[in-house]
């Protein structure tokens, strides 16, 4: 079974400066997806980014970029510019390409984001 | 884009009864739906996967009996939480894929808050 780990259950970034969310995920497949999800306190699952992983460039959204290190399993969330309305809950997930395409998510990360 | 609506979106019950949430795409066909469970300040975890006109897969630990899923259509998916005790209370959430697309994100549902008196 595969699992994701996010090591920082709090993260905090002045405003306008850039924080990375951190992500690791084990798996023994070699065909697979993996996103960052936003919830805020809505609780509403907002799409961030996603990656594909036979795709070497990393995936990029706006201010959102991700570090994607397939022999590492290592997916790194980067947000540059930080704004006050990027404080939410970010969830790591990952998807099996082939078998049902249930996410499995890390625990969460919260960013709280200072003015 | 894609939308899926899942309701109510807050319901407190006694406990003993039942409650039935429902989940809806509203744009797309989605032969598979997912419910999540969320408790305070912890990760989503899936309870089921839901496939239109079969069975529910359960996760382990799920029980099957409580937590009843039914995909009658390509459309909307149900969870029944039958004889609800407060430990049952918990934040649910479903979501679903557009089966005419290719490998596409999942869409959520805004989610139920499900407090047990």
């Amino acid at each position: 079974a595969q699992t994701v780990t996010q090591s920082q259950p709090e993260m905090s970034v002045q405003e306008a400066e850039t924080v990375t969310l951190s992500c690791t995920y084990d798996t023994s497949e070699s065909d697979y997806y993996l996103f960052w999800y936003k919830q805020p306190p809505s609780r509403q699952m907002i799409l961030v980014i996603r990656q594909e992983a036979y795709k070497q460039q990393n995936a990029t959204e706006n201010r959102f970029s991700v570090n994607f290190q397939k022999a590492a399993k290592s997916f790194s969330l980067k947000i540059s510019d930080s704004q006050l309305g990027d404080a939410a809950m970010y969830f790591c997930a990952y998807r099996s390409a082939d078998a049902g395409n249930m996410l499995t998510f890390g625990g969460g990360t919260r960013l709280m984001v200072k003015p | 884009g894609a939308v899926v609506s899942q309701h109510p979106s807050r319901v407190i019950c006694k406990s003993g009864t039942s409650v039935k949430i429902e989940c809806r795409s509203l744009d797309f066909q989605a032969t598979t739906m997912f419910w999540y469970r969320q408790f305070p300040k912890q990760s989503l975890m899936l309870m089921a996967t839901s496939n239109e006109g079969s069975k529910a897969t359960y996760e382990q630990g799920v029980e099957k009996d409580k937590f009843l899923i039914n995909h009658a259509s390509l459309t909307l998916s149900t969870l029944t939480v039958t004889s609800a005790h407060p430990e049952d209370s918990s934040f649910y959430i479903c979501s679903a894929r557009d089966a005419g697309t290719g490998v596409s994100p999942l869409h959520f549902g805004n989610g139920t808050r499900l407090t047990v008196t």
